[in-house]
């Protein structure tokens, strides 16, 4: 079975930083591209940043590019999301996914990113 | 700047069959950017019904089904049950790395 858990979300002000994380079992993780997708309040799903297999080539949003940065682990099969200059429009449920593609689609729990003064 | 448009509700009365699309400004849909559907209720995370145009995920019961009609992207519910209820997010890889996700339809049984 293929689990995906997000940690890292937090309350946290404008400006500020914030990481998050996501541990992924049951599949090769170094196979596959991971992404982060959120959903912001009264809005829907938004994709926000992809990373490949190797971690060689990443991918951005317009809305997060120059702010938030992407990265993985491969030998602790981790994703993770650095997230700078924070804005309350980032305020969202954070989603962990191996996006659906040729292939199943598989997502974590979410983790909730709260930027507030 | 690139647009996916989904009609933003929907109801089908239980039993009944429904049909969502999902148009890309930019053309017609096709599958070489493998559209996607998702369903999300309310407190849980998103859970891929469909991939890759018309294959189903594990799991799920084959009154889910995903097609291209004419130049958009479609799911058909057939014998809607009231646990349908949900938004629905289709999905599109754009190439390069970039995905792209629809507004998201929500669907009303009753």
């Amino acid at each position: 079975e293929v689990e995906l858990l997000e940690s890292g979300g937090d309350l946290e002000q404008p400006g500020k930083s914030l990481r998050l994380a996501c541990g992924v079992s049951g599949l090769t993780f170094s196979d596959y591209a991971m992404s982060w997708v959120r959903r912001s309040p009264g809005k829907g799903l938004e994709w926000v940043s992809s990373i490949s297999g190797t971690g060689d080539a990443t991918y951005y949003a317009d809305a997060v590019k120059g702010r938030f940065t992407i990265s993985r682990d491969n030998s602790k099969n981790t994703v993770y999301l650095q997230m700078n200059s924070l804005r309350g429009e980032d305020t969202a449920i954070y989603y962990c996914a191996k996006l659906p593609g040729s292939s199943p689609g598989y997502w974590g729990q979410g983790t909730l990113v709260n930027v507030s003064s | 700047q690139t647009v996916v448009t989904q009609e933003p509700s929907f109801s089908v009365s239980p039993g009944g069959t429904v049909t969502l699309t999902c148009t890309l400004s930019s053309g017609s849909v096709s599958t070489t950017y493998r559209p996607s559907w998702s369903q999300q209720t309310p407190g849980q995370p998103p859970r891929t019904l469909i991939y890759n145009t018309n294959t189903r995920s594990s799991g799920v019961p084959d009154r889910f089904s995903g097609s291209i009609l004419g130049s958009k992207a479609a799911l058909t519910i057939a014998g809607a049950q009231a646990d349908d209820e949900s938004d629905y997010y289709c999905m599109f890889y754009m190439g390069n790395g970039f995905s792209l996700f629809g507004g998201g339809t929500k669907l009303t049984v009753l």
